[in-house]
């Protein structure tokens, strides 16, 4: 079955360190990949998307994410965060053009001074 | 400015009660979706309406119901078949194939 797996639940991390939450997708030929940010009793904003082209995405606020097909990965990265990066972050799958997006369970971010 | 709007913020009900959530747009999208989301468990898909008159069930549909009558609208109703309603759900749009979803703020559901 196609899924994604965020492999950290939390990730707790001090100001203006780098951080990177990890994602990995089950294969396919094609995928279209995505990262979203939530904020306390908010939607979902989208960071970045890949769909084609430089494997190397960058996003709002600094982050940015590597496609990874030979590894099935599209890892978020951020050099430095800040205490406003402290939210949850999903990363989604569509394993084709008109298909479903297919969420992660989600890592929570915790920016601490 | 476009955007999806979801009302209520809050919902209080009752056990054995329908009620309805109201899902618009004025992005001008063919596509809209609701989630539910429960803590640790990422997005989960209720249904969702690639056109209108017409929409599909996703992976937890039972006990809910949509239409989509217009466009812009896309409201979902919780039944009394539901047996855990109590939720945060989200509406979401996009305009077609590779496009990202836009999110409404969502509606927080408790049933008691």
């Amino acid at each position: 079955a196609q899924s994604v797996t965020q492999l950290d639940s939390q990730v707790p991390v001090f100001e203006e360190a780098p951080v990177e939450l990890r994602c990995n997708y089950s294969s396919s030929v094609s995928v279209y990949l995505f990262w979203y940010v939530q904020y306390p009793n908010q939607g979902l904003q989208l960071l970045l998307k890949y769909l084609s082209g430089s494997t190397l995405v960058k996003g709002i606020n600094g982050f940015e994410a590597e496609f990874n097909k030979s590894q099935t990965s599209f890892h978020l990265r951020k050099p430095s965060v800040h205490i406003s990066d402290t939210a949850e972050y999903f990363c989604a799958v569509s394993y084709n053009q008109g298909g479903k997006l297919i969420f992660g369970q989600g890592t929570e971010l915790s920016v601490k001074p | 400015d476009g955007g999806i709007t979801q009302s209520p913020k809050y919902l209080f009900r009752k056990e054995g009660q329908n009620v309805t959530l109201s899902c618009e747009q004025n992005l001008n999208h063919d596509a809209m979706y609701w989630y539910r989301q429960d803590p640790g468990q990422g997005l989960r898909l209720i249904y969702y309406s690639q056109i209108v008159n017409d929409f599909q069930k996703g992976d937890i549909a039972e006990g809910y119901s949509v239409s989509r009558e217009k466009k812009e609208s896309f409201p979902l109703t919780v039944t009394s078949a539901q047996k855990n309603p109590t939720a945060f759900y989200l509406c979401a749009s996009r305009t077609g194939f590779g496009s990202p979803l836009h999110f409404g703020n969502g509606t927080r559901l408790t049933v008691t």
